[in-house]
């Protein structure tokens, strides 16, 4: 079963306005990931916290953790056209010793110019 | 470095065919993993190695095989394809296992989608 589960599925904003994508997940982890993919592209990484970290921020992506609520939510502020992708989460489960990372569904994010 | 690579980029099978696809990585990373990607359920894990000649199984194995003679190259081969097995594929890696001890991210390769019909 799917570890991550992200809300909403699509997201259509204009640009400049923020765009907030929530993760859900089921059990105990070490750390939750963001990627990017970029349509018939590979996914990207774009962020990583740790299970004793509650927030992080990389250039204009801000990523909370709520380890009491199994959530994480990743916001992008001013957002731009090219920033239109699909997001997933990810995340490293404390007993999977082997190093399996387990993704969401995806949020489809589309930017209008 | 060309980073993770996968060959062949598109390829139609006929029910019942075998074939390999294949992937490697150029930056020494143990850890490696197949994933399929098909629209409306994210990334699911196939199988994934910590290592030369270890490998294991993820979420949905059935299907396919794997091995890992060298740290480079982890192919997956699809025995007798079947029209379920239609997605695209995505071969990941990182230096290490993406664990409890480890907070490495994963690089992806730009995948092989893949038609059975």
């Amino acid at each position: 079963s799917q570890q991550g589960e992200e809300d909403p599925q699509a997201l259509s904003i204009q640009e400049g306005e923020n765009a907030t994508m929530n993760c859900s997940y089921k059990t105990s982890i070490n750390n939750l990931q963001w990627y990017r993919q970029n349509s018939g592209r590979g996914l990207v990484h774009l962020i990583l916290i740790r299970s004793n970290e509650r927030e992080k921020h990389s250039g204009r992506l801000r990523v909370t953790l709520d380890t009491s609520k199994k959530s994480s939510s990743l916001l992008i502020t001013a957002s731009r056209a090219a920033d239109t992708a699909s997001y997933f989460c990810a995340t490293a489960s404390i007993y999977n010793q082997g190093g399996k990372l387990i993704f969401g569904q995806g949020t489809e994010l589309s930017v209008k110019p | 470095n060309a980073g993770v690579t996968q060959t062949p980029k598109f390829q139609v099978l006929k029910t019942g065919q075998s074939m390999t696809l294949q992937c490697a990585q150029d930056m020494n990373h143990e850890y490696m993993s197949w994933y399929r990607q098909d629209p409306g359920m994210g990334l699911r894990l196939i199988h994934y190695s910590v290592g030369a000649g270890i490998t294991d199984q993820g979420e949905v194995p059935n299907g396919y095989n794997v091995s890992r003679s060298t740290t480079e190259d982890f192919p997956l081969r699809l025995l007798s394809a079947a029209p379920s097995q239609t997605s695209v594929y995505f071969c990941a890696s990182s230096y290490r296992a993406v664990g409890a001890t480890s907070t490495d991210t994963q690089y992806f390769g730009p995948g092989t989608r893949l038609t059975v019909l």
